[in-house]
């Protein structure tokens, strides 16, 4: 069982927004930032928000990502069927002294 | 251009010693502000984070795992490589390294991995 928890599936249509949740909390999202992966199916995963709202160079800003309290969320407006993937969250976790994950999330565009 | 690469058996057999090491180019392992980190993702299931090395050489494991985990690095290979003892069917997965980026300022701790290797797929089975 994941530290992190996020629904297990979500999905939406094309051009829809859909949001996918992350609880924590207060040794890991309450007091650190939180991170989101996207793993395409058969690929590594790769960074798709950092330090809770920031976008790496080439992911379009259709993703956003926001946190409040011991809970974030990770936002797709636009949706696209190349966003049809997992989702991850990550946070560092000071009883871990590590960082923790979510259980990931399965986004299908129907 | 940043990456990684996993290397290591395909299969190993219960009980048996695990190693895989990650290459990696494009950065040094020295780095301010840079590490490697190691984690893996059973089939169908979640990432698990095993194990990380900072460029200051500090190494952290997972409370879980820690008396079957080591992580060393070779800077000159630009190798980090990663050794689990007693390996169990349990521990079949597929094994990423990736590149962390962390750093504090006076608000927060900055921690994520921004590039990650392609993954390898490893079976413990007898």
């Amino acid at each position: 069982q994941s530290v992190l928890t996020q629904p297990p599936s979500a999905s939406g249509t094309p051009g829809q927004r859909v949001t996918i949740s992350c609880s924590g909390s207060s040794s890991n999202i309450g007091s650190y930032l939180l991170n989101w992966y996207q793993q395409l199916p058969g690929a590594a995963p790769k960074l798709l928000i950092y330090s809770n709202i920031q976008r790496p160079a080439g992911v379009p800003d259709r993703f956003s990502g926001s946190k409040s309290g011991t809970s974030g969320s990770l936002a797709i407006s636009g949706l696209q069927s190349e966003d049809e993937a997992d989702y991850f969250c990550a946070a560092w976790d000071d009883s871990l002294n590590g960082p923790v994950f979510g259980g990931g999330t399965k986004l299908t565009v129907l | 251009q940043v990456t990684l690469k996993e290397s290591g058996p395909a299969l190993v057999k219960p009980t048996e010693t695990l190693t895989l090491t990650c290459t990696v180019s494009g950065f040094s392992l020295s780095d301010i502000r840079m590490g490697v980190t190691w984690i893996r993702q059973p089939p169908g299931k979640a990432l698990e984070w095993l194990a990380h090395t900072f460029s200051t050489d500090e190494k952290s494991y997972s409370p879980s795992l820690k008396n079957r985990l080591s992580v060393s690095k070779d800077a000159s290979k630009s190798q980090v490589v990663l050794t689990m003892t007693n390996v169990d069917p349990v521990d079949t997965a597929t094994y990423y390294c990736a590149r962390i980026i962390h750093f504090s300022d006076s608000s927060a701790y900055y921690h994520y991995y921004d590039y990650w290797g392609q993954g390898t797929l490893v079976a413990v089975s007898s």
